[in-house]
């Protein structure tokens, strides 16, 4: 059965400074990898989307995620970090069910950003 | 595009008492599916439907859940006889999918049902 790890459960960075978020999957065919954005009272906003191709994703508000098969892992990055992004990080995977995609989501990131 | 909305967005409701929730998809999107997160936890999948058909349903989803799409628009979620184990947040997304290939589901901002 599929599976997503999220080692990390709350990570605070400094405003400006970098940051790397850890997903670790599991799962026995071609992924379909997912990261969301979770903020308090919003739904999930998707931030990026790995199907196929260039392992190096670029997404919104300026995260990128890299996806390395030999590893099983799907980090989040963002070069320079702001206030505003402060919030729940969901990183997940998809797989077949009755011809749809379900996803299995990890148990989330909690970013705070010191200012 | 007005996005996936969900109603209501909260629901108090007591132990043993019948709730229902109403998903409405992007308009156009043919699949949809009902996730259900709990405190500290991710989204879990309960139920997924294309168009009216209601092709997956998770082990979580008891007897006593029950999801339907009427001619493959809206979809409601009802829980009967609640219990306080099923305080969560139930999300909503809407997909527009053909065939196996992975697809970008669109999540609602949820209804957070609270059991007294």
């Amino acid at each position: 059965a599929q599976s997503v790890t999220q080692p990390d459960i709350h990570i605070t960075v400094s405003e400006g400074a970098s940051l790397e978020l850890r997903c670790n999957y599991s799962y026995g065919a071609t992924p379909y990898l997912f990261w969301y954005v979770q903020s308090p009272g919003q739904g999930l906003q998707l931030l990026l989307k790995y199907f196929s191709g260039d392992t190096l994703v670029q997404g919104i508000k300026g995260f990128e995620a890299e996806f390395k098969r030999s590893q099983s892992s799907f980090n989040l990055r963002k070069p320079s970090v702001h206030w505003s992004d402060a919030a729940e990080y969901f990183c997940a995977v998809g797989s077949l069910t009755g011809g749809g995609n379900k996803l299995t989501f990890g148990t989330g990131t909690q970013l705070k950003v010191e200012l | 595009d007005t996005g996936v909305s969900q109603d209501p967005r909260h629901k108090i409701t007591k132990r043993g008492q019948n709730v229902t929730f109403r998903c409405d998809p992007i308009s156009e999107h043919n699949r949809l599916y009902w996730y259900r997160q709990t405190l500290g936890q991710g989204p879990e999948f309960l139920t997924y439907f294309q168009n009216e058909a209601q092709l997956e349903k998770s082990r979580l989803l008891s007897d006593r859940f029950s999801a339907e799409r009427p001619k493959g628009s809206f979809s409601t979620l009802e829980i009967q006889r609640t219990e306080q184990g099923d305080s969560a947040m139930y999300l909503c997304a809407s997909s527009l999918g053909s065939g196996p290939l992975g697809e970008t589901q669109y999540f609602g901002p949820g209804t957070r049902l609270l059991v007294l």
